[in-house]
Order: structure tokens, then C-alpha cells, then sequence
């Protein structure tokens, strides 16, 4: 199993710019979410689906959009780049059984928006 | 609204001591609470998980213990190693409606030095 991948690892845009984050699990687990982890701050959530087709949205949901047409997939859009969404975006997939089970992190995508 | 409060920030000790982090919530109605670790560069990986029932869990050197009365946790390293250089993140869920939408802490930053 490869877990939890993101792609790509590092990104810089300029402000206005689009550009779509890439998330995938291979563990079969209906729910996946998206945060951003900022310095001094705890990770908060973006958006989260709790299976194909379903998607809702986190603490900080503006300027970012969702979609899940397959179990596998959970890609992040940010519409219009802009310096305040510089930071480290963390994908996590988890078994929608409760939360006791356990939540798996990817790697990170670092962004640097200028 | 839900909080999860760490201390401290940071902390740096020598290879082979002792060290205990705390971590205070108030996250109602409490489902469970997990310790996570996060290298740096990495996405947090899941240490321990405790439910309301459960006061103390171990997993290798690391051990946690819950106070669902006082709502306190603490994670407690013992005879720390160069690799337990990290962000030690609390994590807590509520069991109220059918989402996943756990409460994340900002983390203690772990040093150890040789």
C-alpha cells in the first residue's frame, strides 16, 4: 500500500494563478479531508467528503473548492492564488467506521504564493 | 467552541532523559483523544488513541495518560532519542453529529540534543 500520496511536493504561483492539489488513498477509505497547516497555528480544516459524490466544508473554505468522483481521489482547487493561502496543505483518509479509527496523513504539498 | 490547548511550545532536553508534554481540551461531548507525531517535513503519524474509558496507553517509549475529569492528557517520553525530535501533536474528537471534524492543537516542538 502506498497510503495516503500527494502530488505535488513543493509549488510556487503568483497571485490570481490557479492550480489543482492532487490527493489519493489506496486503502479504500470513504472519508478524506483537507487542511492547511500554518506556523504556530494547529492544522484546520478545509474541506472534507465522507465518500464519492458528498463533500462539505471545514473551518477555512474560502478560496478552495472539492470534488470526489471516485473513493480513490479528493483533489483541492484554489481558484485565484493569493499570499494568504501560502502553506503546507496536509490530505488525510481515514475508515468512515467512527473515530476511533485511525486518521492517515500524506506527505504535505508546500505552497508559496507570491 | 471546541479548544485544545499544549504546553509548552517547545522544549529541549539531552538524549536519554525524560520528558512529559500536557495537553488541556475542552472538547464536548468527548469521544476520544490521540497523540500524534509529526517530523518535520512529514504528516503527523498517529501515537496513541484514548477513549473516555481508557487513563493510560503505551506504545514503546511513549506513553499517554487521559484525565476525562479534569480534561487534561499528557504524553510522557521516556529515555528520549535523537529521532524523537519532533512536533508532538493533541488531537480531539467529539462524538456529536456523523462527521469527522476533529479539534487539532498547535503542538510542542521536542528537541533533543545529543
Amino acid at each position: 500500500n502506498a497510503g495516503v500520496t500527494q502530488t505535488p511536493k513543493f509549488q510556487v504561483l503568483k497571485t490570481g494563478q490557479s492550480m489543482t492539489l492532487q490527493c489519493a488513498q489506496d486503502m479504500n477509505h470513504e472519508y478524506m479531508s483537507w487542511y492547511r497547516q500554518d506556523p504556530g497555528m494547529g492544522l484546520r480544516l478545509i474541506h472534507y467528503s465522507v465518500g464519492a459524490g458528498i463533500t462539505d466544508q471545514g473551518e477555512v473554505p474560502n478560496g478552495y473548492n472539492v470534488s470526489r468522483s471516485t473513493t480513490e481521489d479528493f483533489p483541492l482547487r484554489l481558484l485565484s492564488a493569493a499570499p494568504s493561502q501560502t502553506s503546507v496543505y496536509f490530505c488525510a483518509s481515514k475508515s468512515a467506521g467512527g473515530s476511533s479509527y485511525e486518521q492517515y496523513f500524506g506527505p504535505g504539498t508546500r505552497l508559496t504564493v507570491t | 467552541k471546541n479548544q485544545v490547548e499544549q504546553s509548552p511550545q517547545s522544549l529541549i532536553i539531552l538524549e536519554g532523559k525524560n520528558c512529559t508534554l500536557q495537553c488541556n481540551y475542552t472538547v464536548s461531548p468527548f469521544s476520544n483523544l490521540r497523540w500524534y507525531k509529526q517530523d518535520t517535513g512529514r504528516g503527523p503519524v498517529s501515537l496513541t488513541i484514548m477513549t473516555f474509558s481508557e487513563n493510560t496507553k503505551s506504545n514503546g517509549r511513549y506513553t499517554a495518560t487521559l484525565d476525562a475529569d479534569t480534561k487534561q492528557s499528557s504524553l510522557h517520553i521516556t529515555a528520549s532519542q535523537l529521532s524523537d525530535s519532533a512536533s508532538y501533536i493533541c488531537v480531539v474528537s467529539d462524538s456529536s453529529g456523523g462527521s469527522y471534524i476533529p479539534t487539532f492543537g498547535r503542538g510542542t516542538s521536542l528537541i533533543v540534543h545529543p
